[in-house]
């Protein structure tokens, strides 16, 4: 079946660097890519959508200078939190949809853990 | 935009009693709706979606789930719960023909005691 796969799925880091995490659909196309965040005990929040060749859509209240995406091809989009704090620690988790299938249901990626100290 | 509510916080059950999760939508178009399940330290997984026909959808581990378009529900049920249903189910929402993404309710915590 579909496989996303997201990596690392944990990192620590230290304050005020940079943090990058890819999200791989490893055997389809996907031409749309979402990256949500999780904060404990809460739901998925939709951070932005990601497409194939152009420019992210950010949902209101994401800085698009502190969350880095880029899609450069049909199998990688890239989430890279730059100048990490402390707030930014999360469950950041991607999601990919199959190319040409608006029917077919998300594919999620294990997810990527991020703690910064 | 569309947007999900789901009613139940936390729902605490002992072992063989029969479940079931509210989940309301609001958008006015043709939508595909999911039930997600996210066991203690795992990723979410997939128990069940609707995107048309029959009304009545079956997923997984004996969930199922139906969808009522007048009243904009597709509310999670099964008739006896395992210990091991323990965990946080999400449902959640997308339009497909907008090209949206899913939209998550914030999630129902399940406990259920053996």
């Amino acid at each position: 079946g579909a496989v996303v796969s997201q990596h690392p799925s944990w990192v620590i880091c230290k304050s005020g660097t940079s943090v990058k995490i890819e999200c791989r659909s490893l055997d389809f196309q996907a031409t749309t890519m979402f990256w949500y965040r999780q904060f404990p005990k809460q739901s998925l929040m939709l951070m932005a959508t990601s497409n194939e060749g152009s420019k992210a859509t950010y949902e209101q209240g994401v800085e698009k200078d502190k969350f880095l995406i880029n899609h450069a091809s049909l199998t990688l989009s890239t989430l890279t939190v730059t100048s990490a704090h402390p707030e930014d620690s999360s469950f950041y988790i991607c999601s990919a949809a199959f190319r040409d299938s608006v029917n077919s249901p998300l594919h999620f990626g294990n997810g990527t853990r991020l703690t910064v100290t | 935009a569309q947007s999900v509510s789901q009613h139940n916080h936390h729902v605490i059950l002992s072992e063989a009693a029969s479940l079931e999760l509210g989940c309301n939508y609001s958008y006015g178009g043709t939508v595909n709706l999911f039930w997600y399940v996210q066991y203690p330290g795992q990723h979410l997984q997939l128990l069940l979606k609707y995107f048309s026909g029959d009304p009545l959808v079956k997923g997984i581990k004996g969930f199922e789930a139906e969808f009522i378009k007048s009243k904009f529900s597709f509310n999670l049920r099964k008739p006896s719960v395992q210990w091991s249903d323990t965990a946080e189910y999400f449902c959640a929402v997308n339009a497909p023909q907008a090209g949206t993404a899913l939209i998550f309710g914030k999630g129902t915590t399940l406990s259920v005691s053996s």
